[in-house]
């Protein structure tokens, strides 16, 4: 019955590697959101979807690349893995823009 | 680009004591949010601000959306181990925005 679940949680990769992150809702909600939390724990803004449109497209490499399937999924694809997109990155989702519901992240290791 | 610098940084406290945080900013904000999160997990929506001036409570936690809009404060009463974690503000910058800018977070330590 979780609300926003990302699987995996833990993710370690090689460096070049292509990975996908998943990350589904059950609240209804029409906004879903990905962001990076970086070690010293600041969180900040990647993509935004709504109603299955990208409506938010930060300054993030072409390398990730978001898709969503429907309202309910949002996944985040990273090609050629590189050692400084280790981080935390979590799934979010709104109801319009009211406050988020975080899921419990995925900490992705390249190595 | 915009940033929302929460003080202090880090805080220990004794369990009982009051805790006062506050974030602040050189823009304006619509929407003051106040989060936590607890090691491994992610954030968890305390309280959300939509007025200036508005103060909310949410048990022993009260926040205040700042008149000029540029700044709140949360404070948490008698505070309990389970209170530590990283304690995470957000503003929404355009009435209707879908983003919100994360303040740097405040790191609460209660010793018992």
């Amino acid at each position: 019955d979780t609300a926003v679940s990302q699987t995996p949680k833990y993710l370690v990769t090689q460096m070049g590697n292509d990975k996908s992150i998943k990350c589904e809702q059950n609240l209804g909600h029409d906004t879903m959101y990905w962001y990076k939390q970086d070690s010293k724990k600041f969180l900040k803004i990647m993509f935004s979807y709504n109603n299955k449109e990208l409506i938010i497209n930060e300054t993030v490499p072409n390398r990730f690349s978001p898709k969503s399937p429907d309202k309910a999924h949002l996944n985040l694809h990273i090609n050629s893995l590189e050692l400084g997109d280790s981080a935390v990155y979590f799934c979010a989702s709104s109801r319009e823009w009211y406050g988020y519901t975080f899921g419990s992240g995925t900490r992705l290791t390249v190595v | 680009g915009q940033q929302l610098n929460q003080s202090p940084q880090s805080m220990f406290i004794q369990e009982g004591e009051d805790v006062s945080m506050n974030c602040t900013s050189s823009s304006i904000f619509n929407t003051w949010l106040w989060y936590k999160q607890d090691p491994g997990e992610g954030p968890v929506l305390l309280i959300a601000l939509y007025k200036a001036g508005e103060l909310t409570s949410n048990g022993r936690l009260t926040a205040q959306f700042g008149i000029t809009r540029k700044d709140s404060f949360l404070n948490i009463s008698a505070s309990i181990p389970s209170d530590v974690g990283i304690y995470f503000c957000a503003g929404q910058l355009g009435r209707g925005t879908y983003k919100y800018i994360f303040g740097t977070g405040t790191r609460l330590k209660v010793l018992a």
